[in-house]
């Protein structure tokens, strides 16, 4: 009864390659977002998405693509992946988007590039 | 630019003893903190949060505090036990919708 699933936990690529990281939730939320953990250790947002529409999306470059099929779908397309893109990401879920509403997160995705 | 710092990277507490981990930020627009707990290959979990009207919130065993003056939030873990050992993620938003900025962790040992 996972509620914030990501396929695949692991994913070692070439750079050049393009990638596909999916995400599910399974608790009824309306709000979901994919952040970005560094080698740094720093928990970043890139995108969030209310209701299958695009409503936070941070200085992330024009690589990264969410795509939210339905709402209890984030998916996360990075296209000619780079070094720097080594990291891992995670999705997250919540009822609505206010700052109140508690943010259920997955258990992430080690992407490696190499 | 950190905006959300968490200066110590670890943290080891004896079973039974209190745990403070420390929290301090640059922002002065940031009016709701939170605390997320990470246990190793798994996502944060989210574990108390706090809004600027208030300079305490208490949950069972974890208590957080917020000094708005000093920009500081500090978590409370008492008794801390061999279970809460993890990463604790502190994070701090503005009003509205805008994004959580979380500080990079500390990591915690409870010794038994």
């Amino acid at each position: 009864d996972t509620a914030v699933s990501q396929t695949p936990k692991y994913l070692v690529t070439q750079m050049g390659n393009d990638k596909s990281i999916k995400c599910e939730q399974n608790l009824g939320h309306d709000t979901m977002y994919w952040y970005k953990q560094d080698s740094k250790k720093f928990l970043k947002i890139m995108f969030s998405y209310n209701n299958k529409e695009l409503i936070i999306n941070e200085t992330v470059p024009n690589r990264f693509s969410p795509k939210s099929p339905d709402k209890a779908h984030l998916n996360l397309h990075i296209n000619s992946l780079e070094l720097g893109d080594s990291a891992v990401y995670f999705c997250a879920s919540s009822k609505g988007g206010l700052i109140t509403d508690t943010q259920y997160f997955g258990p992430g995705t080690r992407l490696t590039v190499l | 630019d950190q905006q959300v710092k968490q200066n110590s990277p670890s943290l080891s507490v004896q079973e039974g003893r209190i745990s403070i981990l420390n929290c301090d930020y640059t922002n002065s627009m940031f009016d709701y903190f939170l605390w997320y707990k990470k246990y190793p290959a798994e996502g944060p979990t989210f574990l108390i949060s706090i809004s600027s009207i208030k300079d305490k919130n208490e949950d069972g065993r974890f208590t957080v505090f917020l000094n708005k003056s000093a920009k500081h939030l500090s978590l409370h873990i008492v008794p801390s036990q061999p279970g809460d050992s993890a990463v604790y993620f502190c994070a701090a938003s503005e009003a509205g919708n805008t994004p959580l900025v979380f500080g990079k962790g500390t990591r915690l040992s409870v010794i038994a």
